[in-house]
C-alpha cells in the first residue's frame, strides 16, 4: 500500500530554535500535501495544505511567516518551525494524496512530536 | 465554519459487543466521510471511508452514512480489546476540495 514517512519522528530542541519536518510519498507521487497538528486529547488541525510547485494555502489563523512550507517535488514536503516556543510543542502529522489514485484517501504519515524546552 | 460533532465518550463495552460511534457534519457539501483509529502517540490510521448513502461493510466494521440527515457512524462487531482507541470521524468536500475536516474523536475501550 500506499506509504508516506516522515521525519523526524520525535525531536527535542531549545526554544528560539528552527525545526525542519520532512514528510516523503515513498512509493506514489503526490500533487498535494497537507499538515495537520495535533495537541493532546485534541482532535487533528489543518494547519495547510501544500501544492508541489506553488505556494501553500494556509488556514485561519496559521502564521505563514511561521510555519514554512516547501513541496519542491512530487514526493517530498518539509515543514519548518521558525523560532520555535514552548507553546508549538506539539504532534505533527503530514499526509499526502496520490496523484494518480485521486478518489483515494489521503495517506497518513507516522506524525513527528516536537517538544520545545 | 464546518464542524464535525463526535461525542466525546469515554464508550465503554464488553469484549465480543457491538461498539457504536456517532458523528454529525455541519457541511452540506461535504461528500466523503472518513473512519480514523488513533492509538495514543500515534498517527490516525484508516478504518473506514464512505461517500455514498447507506451502510459499507468491511470486516467487523460497518459505517453508515445518511446525508439527509449529516449524520456517519461506525459499527464494529465483535469487539476486541485491541480496538481500544480514540476513533475520529472525518468529513471531506467534494470536487477539487480534499480538505478533511476532524471531529474531536470518541475514545472506545474494550473491556476483555
Amino acid at each position: 500500500g500506499a506509504v508516506v514517512s516522515q521525519h523526524p519522528s520525535w525531536v527535542i530542541c531549545k526554544s528560539g530554535t528552527s525545526v525542519k519536518i520532512e514528510c516523503r510519498s515513498l512509493d506514489f507521487q503526490a500533487t498535494t500535501m497537507f499538515w495537520y497538528r495535533q495537541f493532546p486529547k485534541q482532535s487533528l488541525m489543518l494547519m495547510a495544505t501544500s501544492n508541489e510547485g506553488s505556494k501553500a494555502t494556509y488556514e485561519q489563523g496559521v502564521e505563514k511567516d511561521k510555519f514554512l512550507i516547501n513541496h519542491a517535488s512530487l514526493t517530498l514536503s518539509t515543514l519548518t518551525v521558525t523560532s520555535a516556543h514552548p507553546e508549538d510543542s506539539s504532534f505533527y502529522i503530514c499526509s499526502a494524496r496520490d496523484r494518480v489514485n485521486s478518489n483515494q484517501p489521503q495517506h497518513f504519515g507516522d506524525g513527528t512530536r516536537l517538544s520545545i524546552l | 465554519q464546518k464542524e464535525v460533532e463526535q461525542n466525546s465518550g469515554p464508550l465503554s463495552v464488553p469484549e465480543g459487543a457491538i461498539a457504536s460511534l456517532n458523528c454529525t457534519y455541519s457541511d452540506r457539501g461535504s461528500q466523503s466521510f472518513f473512519w480514523y483509529r488513533q492509538y495514543s502517540g500515534k498517527s490516525p490510521e484508516l478504518i473506514m471511508f464512505i461517500y455514498s448513502n447507506g451502510d459499507k461493510e468491511d470486516g467487523r466494521f460497518t459505517a453508515q452514512l445518511n446525508k439527509a440527515s449529516q449524520y456517519v457512524s461506525l459499527l464494529i462487531r465483535d469487539s476486541q480489546p485491541s480496538d481500544s482507541a480514540t476513533y475520529l470521524c472525518a468529513a471531506g468536500g467534494g470536487g477539487s476540495n480534499y480538505k478533511l475536516t476532524f471531529g474531536k474523536g470518541t475514545l472506545l475501550t474494550v473491556n476483555p
